[in-house]
């Protein structure tokens, strides 16, 4: 599984767009992207995941770099719910995750 | 539909006492996980289980820790003689398969606290 580097923390202004990144430079032709996000006392939330392409569901979008050597969350108007942790994941694996320690984001209202 | 329910929520036990969590998958899903995390640290993997079978428990310390997916009923995470260090937030994770791109989705997670 590659390792993952993400700063330790962001700052944004509500309503305005978010770009999380993530790099992840061994990466394999197998390995997914994941992202999960944890509020405090929760565990932690699915967000997406993607392979080569650029993903898109109603929480958020991945963007892929072509070398796929990096990635960046996009959460297109930040709330003040999406004050979390936000952590990414690059794994062949199907289940043995490794959780870094994430980039804590900050939505000022 | 339900997600993955874990309990208790909190648990507080003294120092060489038991302590049992545990976690219903959600509902279709057949494959179970149970993860640690310790006080500012991310969370780490411990054991995957199927119905009456552990599938890989590489994470799980050697001693003390057990967990079970019995026929019936949910999966136990059992520690046994808790002392300070296995206080941290245990969480549950389950999945309908284990393909590539598995996606896991995640219990609320039960915090445990050794006194």
């Amino acid at each position: 599984d590659a390792k993952t580097t993400q700063p330790n923390s962001m700052e944004s202004n509500e309503e305005e767009p978010v770009h999380l990144p993530c790099n992840h430079s061994t990466i394999s032709g197998t390995d997914y992207i994941h992202w999960y996000r944890q509020l405090p006392s929760q565990g932690p939330e699915y967000v997406i995941h993607g392979l080569t392409s650029n993903v898109n569901n109603r929480m958020a979008s991945l963007a892929i770099a072509e070398d796929r050597k990096s990635s960046t969350l996009i959460l297109h108007r930040a709330t003040l719910r999406d004050a979390a942790v936000y952590y990414c994941i690059s794994t062949s694996g199907t289940y043995k995750y490794i959780f870094g320690t994430g980039t804590r984001l900050k939505v000022l209202a | 539909n339900a997600g993955v329910m874990q309990n208790p929520r909190h648990l507080v036990r003294r120092r060489g006492q038991e302590a049992r969590l545990r976690c219903s998958p959600m509902k279709g899903h057949s494959h179970v996980y149970w993860y640690r995390q310790l006080p500012e640290e991310g969370l780490k993997f411990m054991v995957y289980l199927q119905k009456e079978n552990i599938i890989d428990e590489s994470g799980m310390p050697k001693e003390r820790f057990s967990a079970e997916f019995p026929k019936e009923g949910p999966s136990i995470l059992r520690i046994q003689q808790v002392v300070r260090g296995d206080s941290a937030a245990y969480f549950c994770a389950s999945s309908p398969t284990t393909g590539m791109g598995n996606t896991i989705y995640f219990g609320e997670g039960s915090w445990l606290t050794v006194v």
